[in-house]
């Protein structure tokens, strides 16, 4: 099955600095790649996806990059604000449909 | 549209309890999950359903039963409850195959003492 790494565990940025988080995966099949924001006491939130066949994507400040070969995938979040403080989790699909996550980074912006 | 849908919110229950999480979601997503969230381990997959009548087993299914009678509805059993249990649970509902967002509920917060 499909084992997703994900990297750092905390990620303490000041205001308007930029954050990155890195995962990787394990299973070559997996072609869809969603990251998800978690705030305290809600479930899971959809920020930003990528599919296999693209190589970037980007959302306004958010900004997602895959690299197939290498079997990586990045969020990228510039100009960071307080209410970008969160968790955040990287996910892969793996050839059965199912999602994959990573452990999770926690995201804590100072102003 | 309510989204997916989770009750009870927060819920004790003594070592051999049994109890239901309930789901459903109003989006007509023939795929639903439940997932544990732990410290540290991100969310886990215990069972999963990709239409009504078809059930399967996740990462952690040990000491959890599902069914799926309706395509809105997927509960979650706990045949008795130890305090290795003590989690939060979500439910997640999608389109099925890869590349379908999963929706998420607001979760339960389970201690089982």
């Amino acid at each position: 099955g499909e084992n997703v790494e994900q990297h750092p565990s905390t990620l303490s940025v000041q205001e308007g600095d930029s954050a990155v988080i890195k995962c990787t995966y394990s299973d070559s099949a997996s072609n869809y790649f969603p990251w998800y924001k978690q705030e305290l006491g809600k479930g899971p939130q959809l920020i930003i996806d990528i599919r296999s066949n693209v190589g970037e994507k980007k959302d306004q400040r958010i900004a997602v990059t895959l690299n197939k070969t290498a079997k990586h995938f990045s969020l990228h979040i510039t100009e960071t604000q307080p209410e970008d403080s969160a968790v955040y989790f990287c996910a892969a699909c793996d050839s059965w449909g199912k999602l994959q996550f990573g452990a999770g980074t926690q995201v804590v912006v100072t102003p | 549209n309510a989204g997916v849908t989770q009750t009870p919110k927060f819920q004790v229950l003594k070592t051999g309890q049994s109890m239901t999480l309930q789901c459903a979601q109003d989006m007509n997503h023939e795929y639903m999950s439940w997932y544990r969230q732990d410290p540290g381990m991100g969310l886990r997959l215990i069972h999963y359903s990709v239409g009504a009548g078809i059930t399967d087993q996740g990462e952690v299914p040990n000491g959890y039963n599902v069914s799926r009678s309706t395509t809105e509805d997927f509960p979650l059993r706990l045949l008795s409850a130890a305090p290795s249990q003590t989690s939060v649970y979500f439910c997640a509902s999608s389109h099925p195959g890869q590349g379908g967002e999963q929706y998420f509920g607001p979760g339960t917060r389970l201690t089982v003492t």
